[in-house]
């Protein structure tokens, strides 16, 4: 199974809202990382979080990362109509292998 | 431009007609890497490499071979495709490895029938 899930699986909000995304895993990790990927196109890295940080920001992303729960939540904040995409999170599983999740569809709507 | 090519980026081809993908880096990037997509199953690690001549298995690298013999490319051979490898790939690579953010090629959109 996945070691990252995203949850929801799909999220549609109005232009201008606030977009939240969790990702929930399994095992310990050095570090979490969010991509997004525009409909079939190559991901881009958003952001990387380390096991021994709580909070990071970038721009209008704001990522929390909770250990003890091995959750992680995505914040987009006043969504714009080019945030609409497909958004993953990835775990470092253990000699350099990487898990993505089955990432959260974003729609805003304009 | 900074950037990870692939190539093809569209393909059809038949039943063990034997294929490679080709991946190429400009970033003199040490950590590489091939990826499958598939609807509900997100992206799944077939292979991956640390360096020039050091690869190894990801997550579902059954029907794969991959090579590293420079630095810069790292191209992914089915060597009797199947039709459960219709897909679409993704090569990226990054500075050391899984601590840093991977660049992602464009995407290959294979179809075997």
């Amino acid at each position: 199974s996945q070691q990252g899930e995203e949850d929801p699986q799909a999220l549609s909000i109005q232009e201008g809202e606030n977009a939240t995304m969790n990702c929930s895993y399994k095992t310990s990790i050095n570090n979490l990382q969010w991509y997004r990927q525009n409909s079939g196109r190559g991901l881009v890295h958003l952001i990387l979080i380390r096991s021994n940080e709580r909070e990071k920001h970038s721009g209008r992303l704001r990522v929390t990362l909770d250990t003890s729960k091995k959750s992680s939540s995505l914040l987009i904040t006043a969504s714009r109509a080019a945030d609409t995409a497909s958004y993953f999170c990835a775990t470092d599983g253990g000699y350099q292998k990487v898990t993505f999740g089955t990432g959260t569809k974003l729609q805003v709507i304009p | 431009e900074a950037q990870v090519t692939q190539n093809p980026r569209y393909l059809i081809t038949v039943t063990g007609k034997k294929l490679t993908v080709t991946c190429s880096q400009n970033m003199n990037h040490e950590y590489m890497s091939w990826y499958r997509q598939d609807p509900g199953l997100g992206l799944r690690q077939i292979y991956y490499s640390m360096n020039v001549e050091v690869t190894d298995k990801g997550d579902v690298p059954e029907g794969y071979k991959v090579s590293r013999k420079e630095k810069r490319n790292f191209p992914l051979i089915l060597e009797s495709p199947s039709p459960n490898q219709t897909s679409l790939y993704f090569c990226a690579s990054s500075f050391r490895g899984r601590a840093y953010e991977q660049y992602f090629g464009p995407g290959t959109r294979l179809t075997v029938t």
